[in-house]
Protein backbone atom coordinates (compact mmCIF):
# COMPACT_ATOMS: atom_id res chain seq x y z
CA UNK A 1 0.00 0.00 0.00
CA UNK A 2 1.22 3.45 -1.02
CA UNK A 3 1.45 5.84 1.75
CA UNK A 4 0.34 8.86 0.21
CA UNK A 5 -2.62 7.53 -2.69
CA UNK A 6 -4.51 9.86 -4.98
CA UNK A 7 -7.04 9.43 -8.13
CA UNK A 8 -4.84 10.19 -11.01
CA UNK A 9 -7.47 11.10 -13.16
CA UNK A 10 -7.74 12.98 -15.74
CA UNK A 11 -10.50 14.82 -13.94
CA UNK A 12 -12.71 16.78 -16.09
CA UNK A 13 -14.88 19.53 -14.52
CA UNK A 14 -16.94 22.29 -16.62
CA UNK A 15 -15.63 25.66 -16.23
CA UNK A 16 -17.82 27.55 -13.09
CA UNK A 17 -18.78 23.63 -10.91
CA UNK A 18 -16.96 22.50 -7.67
CA UNK A 19 -13.80 20.34 -8.75
CA UNK A 20 -13.31 17.75 -5.40
CA UNK A 21 -9.85 16.45 -5.15
CA UNK A 22 -9.09 13.44 -2.50
CA UNK A 23 -6.27 11.78 -0.90
CA UNK A 24 -5.68 8.99 1.40
CA UNK A 25 -2.67 8.30 3.70
CA UNK A 26 -1.33 5.10 5.58
CA UNK A 27 0.14 6.31 8.29
CA UNK A 28 -2.08 6.98 11.36
CA UNK A 29 0.59 9.11 12.91
CA UNK A 30 0.64 11.49 10.09
CA UNK A 31 0.35 14.96 11.39
CA UNK A 32 0.85 18.01 8.72
CA UNK A 33 -1.12 17.78 5.37
CA UNK A 34 -0.51 19.51 2.63
CA UNK A 35 -2.06 20.67 -1.41
CA UNK A 36 0.35 21.57 -3.73
CA UNK A 37 -0.86 22.92 -7.30
CA UNK A 38 1.74 22.17 -10.97
CA UNK A 39 1.65 23.41 -13.71
CA UNK A 40 2.95 21.38 -16.98
CA UNK A 41 6.65 21.98 -16.90
CA UNK A 42 6.45 24.05 -14.06
CA UNK A 43 7.27 23.45 -10.12
CA UNK A 44 4.53 22.39 -7.26
CA UNK A 45 3.30 25.38 -5.15
CA UNK A 46 1.90 25.23 -2.35
CA UNK A 47 -1.81 25.92 -1.83
CA UNK A 48 -3.31 25.04 1.35
CA UNK A 49 -2.35 23.43 4.58
CA UNK A 50 -4.42 21.63 7.21
CA UNK A 51 -3.60 19.87 10.36
CA UNK A 52 -6.17 19.95 12.20
CA UNK A 53 -9.74 18.00 11.47
CA UNK A 54 -12.34 19.84 9.59
CA UNK A 55 -12.22 22.31 7.04
CA UNK A 56 -10.25 25.20 6.02
CA UNK A 57 -11.35 28.12 3.79
CA UNK A 58 -8.93 30.14 1.47
CA UNK A 59 -11.37 31.51 -1.07
CA UNK A 60 -12.27 29.53 -3.52
CA UNK A 61 -9.79 26.60 -1.87
CA UNK A 62 -11.44 24.29 0.88
CA UNK A 63 -9.55 22.03 2.52
CA UNK A 64 -11.31 19.18 4.32
CA UNK A 65 -9.32 16.57 6.75
CA UNK A 66 -10.56 13.43 8.39
CA UNK A 67 -7.88 11.86 10.17
CA UNK A 68 -10.20 8.99 11.81
CA UNK A 69 -10.92 7.71 8.14
CA UNK A 70 -7.16 8.84 6.89
CA UNK A 71 -8.39 11.08 4.01
CA UNK A 72 -7.63 14.99 2.99
CA UNK A 73 -9.60 16.33 0.56
CA UNK A 74 -9.20 19.50 -1.47
CA UNK A 75 -12.68 21.04 -2.88
CA UNK A 76 -12.13 24.37 -5.58
CA UNK A 77 -15.44 25.90 -6.09
CA UNK A 78 -16.31 28.10 -9.11
CA UNK A 79 -14.36 26.61 -11.30
CA UNK A 80 -11.74 28.06 -13.75
CA UNK A 81 -9.68 27.15 -16.98
CA UNK A 82 -6.69 28.69 -14.99
CA UNK A 83 -7.21 25.99 -11.88
CA UNK A 84 -6.06 23.43 -14.53
CA UNK A 85 -3.43 21.65 -13.43
CA UNK A 86 -1.95 18.56 -11.57
CA UNK A 87 -2.79 18.96 -7.94
CA UNK A 88 -0.39 17.12 -5.27
CA UNK A 89 -1.19 16.05 -1.84
CA UNK A 90 1.72 15.99 0.62
CA UNK A 91 1.56 14.25 4.20
CA UNK A 92 4.02 14.69 6.85
CA UNK A 93 4.53 12.22 9.62
CA UNK A 94 4.90 13.02 13.41
CA UNK A 95 8.67 13.92 13.98
CA UNK A 96 9.32 13.03 10.34
CA UNK A 97 12.24 15.35 8.47
CA UNK A 98 10.06 14.72 4.93
CA UNK A 99 6.86 15.19 3.42
CA UNK A 100 5.48 12.29 1.44
CA UNK A 101 3.88 13.06 -1.93
CA UNK A 102 0.99 11.33 -3.57
CA UNK A 103 1.11 10.53 -7.66
CA UNK A 104 -1.27 13.40 -8.37
CA UNK A 105 -4.39 14.11 -9.87
CA UNK A 106 -4.27 15.76 -13.37
CA UNK A 107 -7.76 18.69 -13.17
CA UNK A 108 -9.10 20.02 -16.47
CA UNK A 109 -11.71 22.86 -16.52
CA UNK A 110 -13.58 22.91 -19.59
CA UNK A 111 -14.77 26.12 -20.37
CA UNK B 1 11.22 37.19 2.22
CA UNK B 2 13.11 33.71 1.38
CA UNK B 3 13.81 32.56 -2.24
CA UNK B 4 15.44 29.19 -3.50
CA UNK B 5 17.58 29.43 -6.77
CA UNK B 6 18.20 26.05 -8.88
CA UNK B 7 20.08 25.87 -12.10
CA UNK B 8 20.39 25.36 -14.75
CA UNK B 9 16.79 25.65 -15.72
CA UNK B 10 17.19 22.80 -18.40
CA UNK B 11 20.20 20.25 -19.25
CA UNK B 12 20.89 17.63 -21.96
CA UNK B 13 23.99 15.22 -20.97
CA UNK B 14 24.97 11.93 -22.72
CA UNK B 15 24.87 9.06 -20.91
CA UNK B 16 28.27 8.15 -18.84
CA UNK B 17 28.85 11.72 -18.38
CA UNK B 18 28.97 13.89 -15.04
CA UNK B 19 26.39 15.82 -13.28
CA UNK B 20 26.07 18.58 -10.83
CA UNK B 21 23.09 20.71 -10.07
CA UNK B 22 23.21 23.18 -7.34
CA UNK B 23 20.35 24.66 -5.41
CA UNK B 24 20.61 27.49 -2.49
CA UNK B 25 18.26 29.54 -0.39
CA UNK B 26 18.22 32.85 0.85
CA UNK B 27 16.77 34.52 3.44
CA UNK B 28 16.50 31.34 6.19
CA UNK B 29 18.97 29.67 8.48
CA UNK B 30 19.48 26.17 8.88
CA UNK B 31 16.48 24.98 6.63
CA UNK B 32 16.10 21.33 5.56
CA UNK B 33 16.67 20.71 2.13
CA UNK B 34 15.69 18.28 -0.24
CA UNK B 35 16.39 17.04 -3.58
CA UNK B 36 13.15 15.29 -5.42
CA UNK B 37 12.56 13.93 -8.91
CA UNK B 38 9.89 13.55 -10.97
CA UNK B 39 9.45 10.93 -14.02
CA UNK B 40 7.40 12.50 -16.97
CA UNK B 41 3.93 12.43 -16.13
CA UNK B 42 4.63 10.56 -12.47
CA UNK B 43 4.51 11.89 -8.87
CA UNK B 44 7.85 13.32 -6.84
CA UNK B 45 10.38 10.81 -5.70
CA UNK B 46 12.41 12.11 -2.89
CA UNK B 47 16.07 11.18 -3.66
CA UNK B 48 17.93 13.04 -0.39
CA UNK B 49 17.44 15.21 2.50
CA UNK B 50 19.74 17.15 4.55
CA UNK B 51 18.83 18.72 8.15
CA UNK B 52 22.79 20.08 8.47
CA UNK B 53 25.75 21.09 7.06
CA UNK B 54 27.26 17.51 6.12
CA UNK B 55 24.28 15.59 6.94
CA UNK B 56 22.60 13.72 3.55
CA UNK B 57 19.39 11.05 4.31
CA UNK B 58 19.57 8.76 1.07
CA UNK B 59 15.70 7.50 0.23
CA UNK B 60 16.92 5.57 -2.69
CA UNK B 61 20.14 3.74 -3.34
CA UNK B 62 20.50 4.77 -6.98
CA UNK B 63 23.30 6.28 -9.86
CA UNK B 64 23.16 9.89 -7.31
CA UNK B 65 24.59 11.77 -4.63
CA UNK B 66 24.38 14.57 -2.38
CA UNK B 67 25.83 17.00 -0.84
CA UNK B 68 25.62 19.81 1.27
CA UNK B 69 28.75 22.02 1.72
CA UNK B 70 27.10 25.44 2.78
CA UNK B 71 24.10 25.52 5.50
CA UNK B 72 22.20 26.89 2.40
CA UNK B 73 24.06 25.18 0.00
CA UNK B 74 22.67 21.99 -1.68
CA UNK B 75 24.13 19.79 -4.54
CA UNK B 76 22.92 16.54 -6.30
CA UNK B 77 26.08 15.16 -8.61
CA UNK B 78 26.55 11.90 -10.54
CA UNK B 79 29.68 10.36 -11.34
CA UNK B 80 28.19 8.42 -14.77
CA UNK B 81 24.73 10.01 -16.13
CA UNK B 82 22.83 6.75 -16.82
CA UNK B 83 19.25 7.25 -19.20
CA UNK B 84 16.69 6.64 -16.33
CA UNK B 85 18.57 9.73 -14.58
CA UNK B 86 16.61 11.99 -17.00
CA UNK B 87 13.65 13.52 -15.29
CA UNK B 88 12.72 17.04 -13.50
CA UNK B 89 14.63 17.77 -10.41
CA UNK B 90 13.26 19.91 -7.69
CA UNK B 91 14.98 21.19 -5.19
CA UNK B 92 13.06 22.12 -1.64
CA UNK B 93 13.49 23.50 1.75
CA UNK B 94 11.14 24.08 4.88
CA UNK B 95 12.08 25.10 8.57
CA UNK B 96 10.61 22.86 10.98
CA UNK B 97 7.26 23.17 11.30
CA UNK B 98 6.05 24.18 7.86
CA UNK B 99 5.44 23.08 4.43
CA UNK B 100 8.02 22.85 1.69
CA UNK B 101 9.14 25.39 -1.15
CA UNK B 102 9.99 24.40 -4.27
CA UNK B 103 12.73 25.86 -6.74
CA UNK B 104 12.33 26.30 -10.13
CA UNK B 105 13.19 22.70 -11.18
CA UNK B 106 15.94 21.26 -13.51
CA UNK B 107 14.86 19.48 -16.44
CA UNK B 108 17.55 16.93 -17.59
CA UNK B 109 17.25 14.94 -20.08
CA UNK B 110 20.47 12.38 -20.90
CA UNK B 111 21.07 10.96 -24.18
Amino acid sequence: QKEVEQNSGPLSVPEGAIASLNCTYSDRVSQSFFWYRQYSGKSPELIMSIYSNGDKEDGRFTAQLNKASQYVSLLIRDSQPSDSATYLCAVKRWGAQKLVFGQGTRLTINP
Amino acid sequence: SQTIHQWPATLVQPVGSPLSLECTVEGTSNPNLYWYRQAAGRGLQLLFYSVGIGQISSEVPQNLSASRPQDRQFILSSKKLLLSDSGFYLCAWRTSGTEAFFGQGTRLTVV
